[in-house]
């Protein structure tokens, strides 16, 4: 049993398309997370959502928008996507509503976008 | 400033030896919580390690120990005995009890172990 799961695991795309990933977790937790890592390696927060309820959005252009129907599912919609979406996106979740620092984060396998 | 220096882009160990992988952070926050991830060249993004703030004694994890310094807010990762397998990204993050449910991360190092 994967814990989170996401797919596709590769996505290859013409620019301006539109396309979705999904994220699910089966571990109970409350709060998933979407990462963006890029060509060199750099992981950078996009959104969280704890409980369905958006509590981070970082800096990230208005065409990626994040679903999350319930707790265990968080999808990540792109639009319009551009050459510099192209990277690996992570989904991951974690335990507890209240932030409590021992709490490790579960990766998913990760999501490589290819826009060309 | 940044919350999680890794100033080691690239490490390399012969097989066998141990290695130090350098983490620094920065927060005023009296609880947090230290992580080690590994990224193969597969992509999985694999948990390591973890060390608390009021953690006494140092965290280790079969071949994996963090040499915690505190007061030199210092988490560096070990890896003894050193397997062609570790060959890596590895990234340190630190997830703060005041700070949300934000996970910093650090830049990485790629540690290549050779033969």
């Amino acid at each position: 049993d994967t814990a989170v799961s996401q797919t596709p695991k590769y996505l290859v795309t013409q620019m301006g398309n539109d396309k979705s990933i999904k994220c699910e977790q089966n571990l109970g937790h409350d709060t998933m997370y979407w990462y963006k890592q890029d060509s060199k390696k750099f992981l950078k927060i996009m959104f969280s959502y704890n409980n369905k309820e958006l509590i981070i959005n970082e800096t990230v252009p208005n065409r990626f928008s994040p679903k999350s129907p319930d707790k265990a599912h968080l999808n990540l919609h792109i639009n319009s996507l551009e050459l510099g979406d192209s990277a690996v996106y992570f989904c991951a979740s974690s335990q507890g509503a209240v932030a409590v620092p021992n709490e490790k984060l579960f990766f998913g396998s990760g999501t490589q976008l290819s826009v060309l | 400033a940044q919350k999680i220096t890794q100033t080691q882009p690239g490490m390399f160990v012969q097989e066998k030896e141990a290695v130090t992988l350098d983490c620094t952070y920065d927060t005023s926050d009296p609880s947090y919580g230290l992580f080690w991830y590994k990224q193969p060249s597969s992509g999985e993004m694999i948990f390591l390690i973890y060390q608390g703030s009021y953690d006494q004694q140092n965290a280790t994890e079969g071949r994996y120990s963090l040499n915690f310094q505190k007061a030199r807010k210092s988490a560096n990762l070990v890896i003894s005995a050193s397997q062609l397998g570790d060959s890596a990204m590895y990234f340190c993050a630190m997830r703060e009890s005041l700070g949300g449910n934000q996970f910093y991360f650090g830049t990485g190092t790629s540690l290549t172990v050779i033969p």
